[in-house]
């Protein structure tokens, strides 16, 4: 596979599961980013991580857990989610972190909590 | 005011006509910025950076203004295939990406 992948595609979940958002890139990049997209709003970033190491969490409530084991990889523990979590949630890579990287997506989990 | 901001549209245009939209933003230490298209319910695609001189790629063609906080993106000849959501991002420093919530363009036959 090639660019940047994500599973599931759809996910629906009750406000007491837990859940796991999958990310992998093959583009051979060090920088990996979550992002949520609500409908009629802008992408809001929430977690950047680079090298493995988070750099950034965008004041993110903690039933969110972000999770980098290595450069490819990333994934987005979700527990005790509420209903205006739904949203459709993007992975995106780029070569390293900072201003001028130019970041690649995949094609999102769109998430509905019941 | 919010960090990022564009007109929402909906732009309607024929087939080979030109197109601008402006994107504004807050922040006058931003660092980089981009221009994504994202078609429906997919993701966003990267279209082109924006460099300080502008720069064109094709039928499109950004823009940098610094002075007056604004980034612009033409697009030339307009195809039906140009029919889009047009994105405009922008870098406020660090990993501190910011979206516009997109501006919406169709091609009319």
């Amino acid at each position: 596979e090639t660019g940047v992948t994500q599973t599931p595609r759809h996910l629906v979940m009750g406000m007491t599961n837990k859940k796991s958002l999958k990310c992998e890139q093959h583009l051979g990049h060090n920088a990996m980013y979550w992002y949520k997209q609500s409908a009629k709003k802008p992408l809001e970033l929430m977690f950047v991580y680079n090298f493995k190491e988070q750099t950034e969490n965008n004041s993110v409530p903690s039933r969110f857990s972000p999770e980098c084991p290595n450069s490819s990889h990333l994934f987005l523990h979700l527990h005790t989610l509420q209903p205006e979590d739904s949203a459709l949630y993007l992975c995106a890579s780029s070569q390293h972190a900072g201003a001028y990287n130019e970041q690649f997506f995949g094609p999102g989990t769109r998430l509905t909590v019941l | 005011r919010k960090e990022v901001e564009q007109d929402p549209g909906p732009f309607n245009v024929p087939e080979g006509a030109t197109v601008a939209f402006n994107c504004t933003y807050s922040n006058s230490a931003s660092q980089s910025f981009f221009w994504y298209r994202q078609d429906c319910r997919k993701e966003p695609k990267l279209l082109m950076s924006v460099y300080s001189s502008g720069n064109e790629d094709g039928r499109f063609t950004a823009q940098l203004n610094r002075a007056s906080q604004y980034i612009s993106l033409l697009i030339r000849d307009s195809k039906l295939s140009d029919s889009a959501t047009y994105l405009c991002v922008v870098n406020m420093g660090g990993n501190q990406f910011y979206f516009g919530t997109g501006t919406s363009l169709t091609v009319i036959p």
